[in-house]
């Protein structure tokens, strides 16, 4: 059973360009959670969705930024128009609602963004 | 909302030294809590939970307990190792359907043997 595949694990752009990161949840998980980790920082949570639909965005960034996970194929986060301040490590969960049991969440290996 | 303090590091021990790694939670109701570990370049690995108050989470030698009255989930092992070496998070979940994680700052970890 093949954990939480995120790909590329290293990407560079240049200011301007556009970043996809990809994300495939474990088998059976319909839940996914997006997190940035900027250096020495914690990871903060960014959006979290099910199949077709975005669930929870207050952790995007208003502009630029936006992610999607249609009913076929990985999630995807894909930020406009990069920026330096864009750099960091973005990380993917993915989950399977087990309500009342209290949820645990599977990390991907994470995407590292450089903006040169 | 929910925040989580975490113990301000880094934290160097010795091989066979006790362990303690502090973490205090504020949270609306009865939230799940977490303890997970990154080793250098990878993503995190999820160590111990717990999801109800006074439940121990265990895991290769760590432990914590969920403490509601003093909202805490403080990280303990009795006797790191060199491999031990990483950086630990604490976290927490509510149980109220949206399932997203909020995360300390982190704590890193360094034994020296």
């Amino acid at each position: 059973n093949a954990g939480v595949m995120q790909n590329p694990r290293h990407l560079v752009r240049r200011r301007g360009q556009e970043a996809r990161l990809r994300c495939s949840p474990m088998k059976g998980h319909s839940h996914v959670y997006w997190y940035r980790q900027l250096p020495e920082e914690g990871l903060k949570f960014m959006v979290y969705l099910q199949k077709e639909n975005i669930i929870d965005e207050s952790g995007m960034p208003k502009e630029r930024f936006s992610a999607e996970f249609p009913k076929e194929g990985p999630s995807i986060l894909r930020i406009q128009q990069v920026v330096r301040g864009d750099s960091a490590a973005y990380f993917c969960a993915s989950s399977l609602s087990t309500a009342g049991q209290g949820p645990v969440a599977f990390f991907g290996q994470g995407t590292r963004l450089t903006v040169v | 909302g929910n925040s989580v303090t975490q113990m301000e590091g880094p934290v160097t021990l010795s091989e066979e030294a006790f362990l303690t790694i502090n973490c205090t939670y504020t949270a609306t109701g009865y939230p799940s809590l977490f303890w997970y570990v990154q080793y250098p370049g990878e993503g995190l690995q999820l160590l111990l939970k717990a999801t109800k108050a006074d439940d121990k989470g265990s895991n290769k030698g760590f432990e914590a307990t969920y403490r509601k009255e003093t909202t805490s989930f403080h990280l303990e092992k009795g006797s790191v190792q060199v491999s031990d070496s990483a950086v630990y998070f604490c976290a927490l979940s509510s149980n109220f359907g949206n399932e997203k994680l909020t995360f300390g700052t982190g704590t890193r970890l360094t034994i020296i043997p």
